[in-house]
């Protein structure tokens, strides 16, 4: 069965300090894996889509990695910011079907 | 460009009842797909559609349906609501389908079945 895992389920960092989250998935065959943030009410955004030949891929202070082979990745936030509080879900797609989410990790950013 | 526009935003039902949610996608883009999302569950795929045909479609009984307008408009609906229909339901639209383009999401449209 396709399935997505998230670690920590919720985490609680100090502002300015680094944390990387991780997801562990099953799914295949492997499309691409994606990283969503979503804030408290929002819908989630994109923060980067990765494929198979990919293992590191940046955005300003979020970096994730891939590695196909232990079908795992990790989002790693550095210096974090209280703006960074959200849910940050991972997704997984598989060829054409429907794509498969993790149900996040809940990051709480605190002064 | 203006994001992906879903109505309402907020809406309270009782069981029994049926609800329409409606999905505006960014200009261009042809592919509207709606999820489901809970505490429990996570995020959790309904179906896609891509110039007005059904794509996809996730593991949701028969009174979850949809349909795509010819300019690209979407719109789900919901019959015979139970208590566990309660949630957000978030479409996204992409310029490819799901597996090929990036997601924009829209703000979502809270469901509250008393």
């Amino acid at each position: 069965k396709n399935q997505v895992e998230q670690s920590p389920q919720s985490l609680i960092i100090l502002e300015g300090k680094n944390c990387t989250l991780q997801c562990n998935y099953t799914v295949s065959p492997f499309s691409n894996l994606r990283w969503y943030k979503q804030d408290t009410g929002r819908g989630p955004v994109s923060l980067t889509i990765m494929t198979f030949s990919e293992n590191t891929k940046s955005n300003r202070r979020y970096t994730a990695t891939l590695d196909a082979d232990t079908k795992q990745s990790s989002l790693h936030i550095t210096a974090s910011q209280l703006s960074d509080s959200a849910s940050y879900i991972c997704v997984v797609l598989s060829g054409n079907t429907p794509l498969v989410f993790g149900k996040g990790t809940r990051l709480s950013v605190i002064a | 460009k203006a994001g992906v526009t879903q109505t309402p935003r907020y809406l309270i039902k009782t069981r029994g009842q049926q609800v329409t949610l409606s999905c505006s996608p960014i200009s261009g883009h042809r592919s509207v797909s709606w999820y489901q999302q809970t505490p429990g569950q996570g995020l959790q795929f309904l179906f896609e559609y891509f110039s007005e045909t059904q794509r996809n479609k996730g593991n949701f009984p028969g009174r979850f349906s949809g349909r795509q307008f010819s300019n690209s408009r979407s719109e789900m609906n919901v019959s015979t609501l139970e208590l566990g229909d309660s949630a957000l339901y978030l479409c996204a639209s992409s310029p490819g389908t799901s597996s090929t383009g990036e997601l924009f999401f829209g703000e979502g449209s809270r469901l509250t079945v008393l």
